[in-house]
């Protein structure tokens, strides 16, 4: 079975001070990754996808993420938080060989960012 | 241009009312998708139309009805709605299904209060 694991519910960083927001997956063949940001009573946006190219993919808005196979870990990182960046982020896996073509997403991780 | 439409941003009804949502895309994209989003939870997939015909219904109450025009238009039709239904729903397409890995990318949802 594939599944997502967001390990924080909630993570609160400073501004100006990094970000880490950590993602594990499971599954069975190299899948795709996504994260998607969404701020409040917003639709979600596309931040970055990791496709089995670059194991380390950057983003919008300064974020970037790094595909570790042997920690099956996708964590989302930026060097340095902007008020801008507090919302709720998902990680999400599209299983590439799975016939019923899900997205599966993990609980979300709800980003503040303190003055 | 990666955007999606959704109409109306806000809508109220009563369990009787009859209304229709409505999404659309200009980026060329074969597969579109409705979701229903409550509050601090990922969203969760309803419909999937491929190349305009239905490819994945899940399970979800006669009273929400899909409906695909053409390529570009995607219309969720309500009727006899419950209140538990209220929820931001979300329209999304992608270049094809999602089983390739493509990503998705999200309009900025209709926010739907049933009373």
């Amino acid at each position: 079975a594939q599944s997502v694991t967001q390990l924080d519910s909630h993570v609160s960083v400073s501004e100006g001070t990094p970000v880490l927001l950590r993602c594990n997956y499971s599954s069975s063949y190299s899948p795709s990754l996504f994260w998607y940001v969404q701020h409040p009573n917003k639709g979600l946006q596309l931040l970055l996808k990791y496709t089995s190219a670059a194991t380390l993919v950057k983003g919008i808005n300064g974020f970037e993420a790094e595909f570790k196979k042997s920690e099956t870990s996708f964590h989302l990182t930026k060097p340095s938080a902007h008020m801008s960046d507090a919302a709720e982020y998902f990680c999400v896996v599209s299983p590439v060989r799975d016939s019923n073509y899900q997205l599966i997403w993990g609980a979300g991780t709800k980003l503040i960012i303190k003055p | 241009d990666t955007e999606v439409t959704q109409t109306p941003k806000h809508l109220v009804m009563g369990m009787t009312n009859k209304k229709s949502l409505k999404c659309e895309q200009h980026m060329g994209h074969r597969a579109m998708y409705w979701y229903k989003q409550k509050a601090k939870k990922p969203p969760e997939l309803m419909f999937v139309y491929s190349y305009e015909k239905l490819s994945i219904n899940e399970s979800v109450p006669s009273r929400f009805s899909p409906e695909c025009p053409n390529s570009s238009l995607l219309n969720l039709h309500l009727h006899a709605l419950q209140p538990e239904d209220s929820a931001l729903y979300l329209c999304a397409s992608s270049q094809e299904h999602v089983g390739q890995g493509y990503e998705q990318y999200f309009g900025p949802g209709t926010r739907l209060t049933v009373t």
